[in-house]
């Protein structure tokens, strides 16, 4: 069974850095999934911030693409999450989760079958 | 600012059913498929429908999905008190800005 687990301040100030990290456990990394961060405001929807795959390559949010950095550490088989630039709109439970892609004859079949529990991140001086 | 729309909420008795529409275009709904996710009060999103009518192992057959054109639409028959919960669609965007999406979200509430 695979599982995973958020961990990082829960506080940030205004225009600092958000930094998160992943751990993977039950599972590897480097199989053929994508791994995500989504991210929920108190009392709102659900945002998806951006991918990475085991070979590094990476997919961001484009509202959020100037902001954010996704990297991955294979032999500690997590990854993390970096936002730059933090207010106080950045306030959210991030999730970090493990999604299921497969495009075929360019259908794209993707979906999230393994989430964190979240954390709890506050943008406050 | 999400490209997928769904109604705010819904409500229906126990026993009886619901249906959830997530409404899109063709550049994501139109040309990809749907996943539909549960989150109930204070606990991580948990995968219901996968490419648009497909369940995970472990979800019964009160949850089914499907899709026509741009719109897809989640139905929960027999509905329980422990269904309450907010339900989100999502799926692919593969317009110049590629992304994935989710729904407005809908809160379900058993009467």
């Amino acid at each position: 069974q695979v599982q995973l687990q958020e961990s990082g301040p829960g506080l940030v100030k205004p225009s600092g850095t958000l930094s998160l990290t992943c751990a993977v456990s039950g599972g590897s990394i480097s199989s053929s999934n994508w791994w995500s961060w989504v991210r929920q405001p108190p009392g709102k929807g659900l945002e998806w911030i951006g991918e990475i795959y085991h070979s590094g390559s990476t997919n961001y949010n484009p509202s959020l693409k100037s902001r954010v950095t996704i990297s991955v550490d294979k032999s500690k088989n997590q990854f993390s999450l970096k936002l730059s630039s933090v207010t106080a709109a950045d306030t959210a439970v991030y999730y970090c989760a493990r999604g299921r892609r497969i495009t075929i004859f360019g259908v794209v079949s993707y979906y999230f079958d393994y989430w964190g529990q979240g954390t709890l991140v506050t943008v406050s001086s | 600012q999400s490209v997928l729309t769904q109604p705010p909420s819904v409500s229906a008795a126990p026993g009886q059913k619901v249906t959830i529409s997530c409404s899109g275009s063709s550049s994501n709904i139109g040309n990809n498929y749907v996943s539909w996710y549960q989150q109930l009060p204070g606990t991580a999103p948990k995968l219901l429908i996968y490419d648009n009518n497909k369940r995970p192992s472990g979800i019964p057959d009160r949850f089914s999905g499907s899709k026509s054109g741009t719109s897809a639409t989640l139905g929960i028959t027999g509905l329980q008190t422990g269904d309450e919960a907010d339900y989100y669609c999502g799926t692919w965007d593969s317009s110049l800005s590629a992304s994935y999406v989710f729904g407005t979200g809908t809160k379900v509430t058993v009467l």
